[in-house]
């Protein structure tokens, strides 16, 4: 079955070490998305890649880094310069231009702990 | 001004009862519309969409739309347990692929 995978589910960082979470996709989806979500809170944007080697910021880039090698895969880190890291990442991907109804899919969500 | 809101929660409504859920937006050549629900602790997952005026039913939900207001919508109906959830509403920008989200409701339907 075609989806999004995030590993590890669970992660917890400890203060100045960086970390990378893991997102896969296999639906042959261009373009790519991490958001964060903190308790009770909607998501917000980190980074977005529409296609191989590119990359934006989104609306709370810093202290967080991507890559886009391949195009199944948009792993993030989330660096020492990330402050306040405990949060829920939420990574999606889409395909622009398959309609004006085509919405996200979403992986399962990596939830990190800074200890 | 944030770019969508949604209306402050938590909403509780009993079993049966229609629950209202709203969202406003505030770029106005927006196209596209999506309501996801996230159970807790879980990802969320796209329950609706729509990007003409007016309503669009699918089983118990429907979506109304109302650009010229900016205004969109969902309606549950016969709402059950089930359905306790948070529902974010999303916007996709006027050009690229990029949604954003509001801050979500938080719906209990109580038996």
């Amino acid at each position: 079955d075609g989806g999004i995978t995030q590993s590890p589910k669970y992660l917890f960082r400890k203060e100045g070490q960086n970390v990378t979470l893991s997102c896969e996709q296999n639906l042959n989806h261009d373009a790519m998305y991490w958001y964060r979500q903190d308790p009770g809170q909607g998501l917000r944007l980190i980074y977005y890649s529409q296609i191989v080697n590119d990359f934006q910021k989104g609306d709370i880039a810093e202290g967080y880094s991507v890559s886009r090698e391949k195009k199944e895969s948009f792993p993030l880190t989330v660096t020492s310069a990330q402050k306040n890291p405990t949060a829920f990442y939420l990574c999606a991907s889409t395909t622009p231009g398959q309609g004006l109804t085509y919405g996200y899919t979403f992986g399962s969500g990596t939830r990190l702990t800074v200890v | 001004q944030k770019e969508v809101e949604q209306n402050s929660g938590p909403l509780s409504v009993p079993e049966g009862a229609i629950a209202s859920l709203n969202c406003t937006y505030s770029d106005r050549g927006s196209q596209s519309f999506f309501w996801y629900r996230q159970y807790s602790g879980k990802s969320p997952e796209l329950i609706m969409s729509i990007y003409s005026n007016g309503d669009k039913e699918d089983g118990r939900f429907t979506a109304q739309l109302n650009k010229a207001s900016q205004y969109v919508s969902l309606l549950i109906r016969d709402s059950q347990p089930s359905d306790s959830a948070t529902y974010l509403c999303a916007v996709r920008e006027t050009s690229g692929s990029r949604l954003t989200f509001g801050e979500g409701t938080q719906l209990t339907v109580n038996p």
